[in-house]
């Protein structure tokens, strides 16, 4: 099993501003996953960010309001830019199992004033 | 885009009944996953079933996978506190590349 530590765990922040959530696999993977689940409800799939090339944006998401860095096969990072109130949510990055299905940081909850 | 639909939102209990979620799609899924997400916590697996008709049990949680491929169900029996949380569906969708589409999940509340 991976294990993925994810920070921060929570933050407040200005509207306008911009927090950018880290995330380390104690193994190195092919592919993190960063989704965000707004409160109450599910989990969405922002991007799929692979090592050495650009991440890859599901229909909703734009690179301008999350940008994404994968700089090696154990790191990434997630910016949530330019904040507003709506952007309230927990944020979770992700690995695939080897065996199946996946792992999960604990998640960033972010609430935006 | 692909959608698992996922029923009921919401399951109360009293300690000690059953509990089902229902997780439906209109296309064929090469496999479903199962997730467990306590309040306050993260998504943690619970298993996979990718063949057609398969039943797998851990415990006192029984996973199914329809004939069709169409849909899956997690049943608890006699549930205890401890499975109070969020039960998630996803299918293992391929569009190009590999990647999870939730169902809205299952609330589940019990009563001692």
């Amino acid at each position: 099993s991976a294990v993925i530590s994810q920070k921060p765990s929570r933050d407040i922040c200005q509207r306008g501003t911009s927090l950018t959530i880290q995330c380390q696999v104690d193994s190195q993977v092919t592919m993190m996953f960063w989704y965000r689940q707004q409160p109450g409800q599910s989990l969405t799939l922002i991007a799929t960010a692979n090592q050495g090339s650009e991440a890859t944006y599901e229909s909703g998401f734009v690179i301008d309001k999350f940008p994404i860095s994968r700089p090696n096969l154990t790191f990434s990072t997630l910016t949530v830019s330019n904040m507003s109130p709506e952007d309230s949510s927990i944020y979770l990055c992700s690995v695939e199992a080897a065996l199946g299905g996946a792992f999960f940081g604990q998640g960033t909850r972010l609430t935006v004033v | 885009g692909q959608q698992v639909m996922q029923i009921p939102q919401y399951q109360h209990v009293q300690e000690g009944e059953d509990f089902t979620t229902y997780c439906n799609s209109s296309t064929t899924l090469s496999n479903i996953q199962w997730y467990k997400q306590r309040p306050g916590g993260h998504p943690v697996f619970l298993i996979q079933l990718v063949k057609s008709g398969e039943v797998k049990k851990q415990k006192r949680l029984t996973f199914q996978f329809g004939e069709a491929k169409k849909n899956s169900s997690l049943h608890i029996t006699a549930t205890q506190t401890t499975d109070v949380g969020t039960y998630f569906c996803a299918a293992l969708i391929d569009q190009g590349a590999q990647k999870l589409v939730f169902g809205q999940g299952t609330r589940l509340t019990i009563n001692p």
